[in-house]
């Protein structure tokens, strides 16, 4: 099962940030925080991942908390192409450690 | 960009017919996983795949799954003899290994109807 909680849906003005929490709060001190999403019925896809530290690429920051317990994505303009399911996904370090995809987040964007 | 492939795009098949869905990982990747999604449910792990053998498999890849690297760049999945069950999208992903035991990319899927 999925080690992670996170709302159900949410909504974003376009042209906003969309922040979306995730809680975590039996995260080991060896996994890391993985966040994809899901476009309609595309493949997942990588957004960002992290362990302790924030991090921010150019699609998304993540805020991670100082116990770890919980984290928080941020796409800083939301367009209407982010509409999706977003996933918050706890993994270990092993290199074939499968992902386990909980239910998400679906964020709408609305114009 | 590199991306992972997948073909065919959907397939259509016969209770009881075997299939195959093939995959093109990312040529320098090393650790290949199949997933799949019943339409309206969440994405399940199947099998993942490395240094040609099965690293870990997940209760739903049962003895009429089988995965295979036949050679240096494709990645099949076969069903063996299909259910109505099997219907839904199987999506193939490849990682490197890197910190946090790499990112997976996952390809475009393949829809797998069972009638």
């Amino acid at each position: 099962d999925a080690k992670t909680t996170q709302p159900t849906s949410m909504d974003c003005a376009e042209g906003r940030a969309a922040n979306l929490p995730c809680n975590h709060s039996t995260i080991s001190g060896n996994e890391y925080v993985y966040w994809y999403r899901q476009i309609h019925s595309q493949g997942p896809q990588y957004i960002i991942h992290g362990l302790k530290n924030n991090e921010t690429n150019e699609m998304a920051s993540l805020i991670i908390t100082e116990d770890r317990k919980s984290s928080t994505l941020i796409l800083p303009h939301a367009t209407l192409r982010d509409t999706a399911v977003y996933y918050c996904i706890v993994r270990g370090v092993s290199g074939n450690t499968p992902l386990v995809f909980g239910k998400g987040t679906r964020l709408s964007v609305i114009a | 960009e590199p991306e992972v492939t997948q073909t065919p795009s959907h397939q259509v098949t016969q209770m009881g017919q075997e299939v195959i869905l093939r995959c093109v990982p990312i040529s320098n990747h090393l650790y290949f996983y199949w997933y799949r999604q019943i339409l309206g449910q969440k994405v399940e792990f199947l099998v993942s795949f490395y240094n040609n053998e099965i690293s870990e498999k997940s209760e739903i890849f049962d003895d009429q799954f089988s995965v295979e690297r036949p050679d240096g760049s494709n990645f099949t999945l076969k069903i063996r003899s299909t259910k109505l069950e099997d219907s839904a999208m199987y999506f193939c992903a490849s990682s490197n290994h890197g910190q946090g035991g790499g990112e997976q990319y996952f390809g475009p899927g393949t829809r797998l109807t069972v009638t």
